[in-house]
């Protein structure tokens, strides 16, 4: 069955660390997206791709950065993480040219910055 | 004013009754429409789209209304697996989805 994976699943790290989240997608699906889920704000959308070597900013993309050189991965890179970053970080992927834009998420990567 | 606003609840009702909640978004021209249910620390999972003439599957029943903005989503007969938090989502432009806070839902035995 088609899956898309997050990994880690807990993450532990200090302030100033770089750190790179992964998200693995079977699905073959074009678009790719990289959500934060914080009490209070609900998922809010961090960066997202639309296809190979695309990549776009969402609402809160600061501090963040993704690359897409492949179809299957799009990796979340904390290039200097604060404590302000601590998160759950969702990945969804969902099918180019599917008007309702149907995403599939990830399990998440529970994220904590000492 | 947000794009897309739910009453965060908890809304807490005894098994086998039904319960409605409703989303209410901004943009006119927002053009899809989904609830995801979200259970505890797990990822949000599509749980019906929203039709204008209105769906049901099972228990579920979503309705659309244009006109005065805003989505509902009604559960009949509650059981205690459907308690979890429910995510109102919009699509407002192309590939681009927003997603509400989420209401909760707590169905007491």
């Amino acid at each position: 069955d088609a899956e898309i994976t997050q990994s880690p699943r807990h993450k532990i790290t200090e302030t100033g660390r770089q750190v790179t989240l992964a998200c693995h997608q079977t699905w073959n699906h074009n678009n790719m997206f990289w959500y934060r889920q914080d009490l209070g704000h609900g998922l809010r959308l961090i960066h997202y791709s639309y296809g190979v070597h695309d990549t776009n900013k969402g609402e809160v993309s600061d501090g963040y950065s993704v690359s897409r050189s492949n179809t299957e991965d799009l990796p979340l890179t904390l290039e200097s993480a604060a404590s302000s970053q601590t998160s759950v970080y969702f990945c969804a992927s969902s099918e180019y040219g599917d008007a309702k834009n149907i995403q599939y998420f990830g399990a998440g990567t529970r994220l904590s910055v000492l | 004013r947000k794009e897309v606003e739910q009453d965060p609840g908890p809304f807490n009702v005894p098994e086998g009754a039904t319960v409605a909640f409703n989303c209410t978004y901004s943009n006119s021209a927002s053009q899809s429409f989904f609830w995801y249910r979200q259970d505890c620390r797990k990822e949000p999972k599509l749980l019906m789209s929203v039709y204008s003439s209105g769906n049901e599957d099972g228990r579920f029943t979503a309705q659309l209304n244009r006109a005065s903005q805003y989505i509902s989503l009604l559960i009949r007969d509650s059981k205690l697996s459907d308690s979890a938090t429910y995510l109102c989502v919009v699509n407002i432009a192309y590939q681009k989805v927003t997603f509400g806070t989420g209401t909760k839902l707590q169905v007491i035995p």
